[in-house]
């Protein structure tokens, strides 16, 4: 289930420190944003999510920002651990239609 | 924890075969998707499935493509004949409401030779 990613960014973070992944979105009249982390061999794990009415949300040790000026949404972990090494993906939502747009996804690796 | 459970894990079928990929959902959601990811690239959506029919459907979902809900627990993709470029990981997702979480299996990766 990993996206292997020969060209996909990569996102290096020593443990304890703070991690941003960033994506820009296609479709201004996208109203509804997810991030997803998926470790290899598994699924798309639902992290966080936000509409369009908000620039910010916050979870337990996650927080997403919306830019709906520029089209981008970042996602910033806390005191990131080895556990959250993944590839990372933001999904968009138009707002005509429930299916999920994906980006291309960033590898975010962890080292001691 | 509620999950999507998919089988089988791995389907390695011939070319011009038909394979039957199955999920369960999750019980009380009633929005049912399947996507697809072809090694090295994203995550694409393939279909959407609600009140026992199709609400939306992406290019790739030619008619070699079809989804079912047998029964009250089973949502399947069926693709009729297998060609190589249909080698992915195909992922079910369900969902209880438009726009809301969408909770994903761990797929099933076809492998067409």
């Amino acid at each position: 289930g990993e996206s292997v990613g020969l060209h996909l960014p990569t996102l290096s973070v020593q443990e304890g420190d703070n991690s941003i992944i960033n994506c820009a979105y296609s479709n201004s009249a996208s109203d509804y944003f997810i991030w997803y982390k998926q470790e290899s061999g598994k699924g798309p794990q639902f992290i966080i999510d936000i509409r369009s009415n908000m620039d910010k949300r916050q979870g337990q040790r996650v927080t997403v920002l919306l830019n709906k000026t520029v089209k981008h949404l970042s996602l910033q972990i806390a005191a990131t651990q080895p556990g959250d090494s993944a590839v990372y993906f933001c999904a968009e939502s138009p707002g005509n239609t429930d299916k999920l747009i994906f980006g291309t996804g960033t590898r975010l690796q962890v080292f001691p | 924890e509620p999950e999507v459970t998919q089988t089988p894990s791995h389907q390695v079928t011939q070319m011009g075969q038909e394979v039957i990929l199955r999920c369960v959902p999750i019980s009380n959601h009633l929005y049912f998707y399947w996507y697809r990811q072809i090694l090295g690239q994203k995550v694409e959506f393939l279909v959407s499935f609600y009140n026992n029919e199709i609400s939306e459907k992406s290019e790739i979902f030619d008619d070699q493509f079809s989804v079912e809900r047998p029964d009250g627990s089973n949502f399947t993709l069926k693709i009729r004949s297998t060609k190589l470029e249909d080698s992915a990981m195909y992922f079910c997702a369900s969902s209880s409401g438009e726009n809301t979480e969408a909770f994903f299996g761990q797929g099933t990766r076809l492998t067409v030779v």
